[in-house]
């Protein structure tokens, strides 16, 4: 298991289109973290998962978000009907319990709305 | 919303001399960690300090954390060009907050060769 994987690295989309991410985090990490972050700014939190069940999700993410952790393994991430403010990096990030030894990130999917 | 705050927002060094990057936070923390992002890429984790602890090192990293002061410092010695990057300090604020981590803005520290 060589850390977190995330795919594509970038989507470039036309708004008002939808994207599908995939996180694939490591294998033993029971926690997965969605991250958006924008130019000049930390990551800001928008959802987690507990193996499969969702129990938080941040007011940054709109009804045209949702997330997915199908039987606690990978994790998608949907944005329907995209706008120009959705152009971002989103992170995934995992990790063993309540992330005593830090988060694992994987590289992140760069999304541009044209 | 951002829990942390780092200073300075960008420091330019040379290659050879010490880095420090400062930290604010606003809430009760259960510990407090440092990552790394290089240019598009993403985070990788440096260091954990819990709020019980004072200091702690790993390698050229030395963090410190004052809860009376809600700030905690991150010290990189003998830096090198590899260093380059952008730092986060993020917050863990422990069950109340699901153990989430909330992040600072960032200093991106350039070292010059």
């Amino acid at each position: 298991d060589t850390g977190v994987s995330q795919n594509p690295r970038h989507k470039i989309t036309k708004r008002g289109q939808n994207v599908t991410f995939r996180c694939d985090p490591i294998s033993e990490h029971n926690r997965l973290y969605w991250y958006r972050q924008t130019l000049g700014q930390g990551p800001e939190f928008l959802t987690y998962f507990q193996n499969e069940a969702q129990l938080e999700k941040s007011r940054l993410l709109s009804d045209r978000f949702s997330a997915e952790r199908p039987k606690g393994s990978f994790s998608t991430l949907e944005i329907q009907r995209t706008e120009q403010g959705d152009s971002a990096m989103y992170l995934c990030a995992s990790s063993l319990g309540q992330g005593a030894r830090g988060y694992t990130f994987g590289s992140g999917t760069r999304l541009t709305v044209v | 919303s951002q829990q942390g705050e780092e200073d300075p927002q960008a420091l330019s060094i040379q290659e050879g001399e010490n880095a420090t990057m400062n930290c604010s936070y606003k809430t009760s923390i259960n510990n407090l960690q440092w990552y790394r992002q290089n240019s598009g890429r993403g985070l990788v984790h440096l260091i954990l300090i819990r709020s019980n602890e004072r200091e702690k090192h790993s390698g050229r990293l030395r963090v410190t954390l004052d809860t009376s002061k809600k700030s905690s410092s991150l010290l990189i010695t003998a830096s090198r060009a590899a260093d380059t990057a952008s730092y986060f300090c993020a917050t863990d604020a422990g069950g109340g907050s699901n153990y989430k981590l909330t992040f600072g803005k960032g200093t991106l520290l350039t070292v010059n060769p």
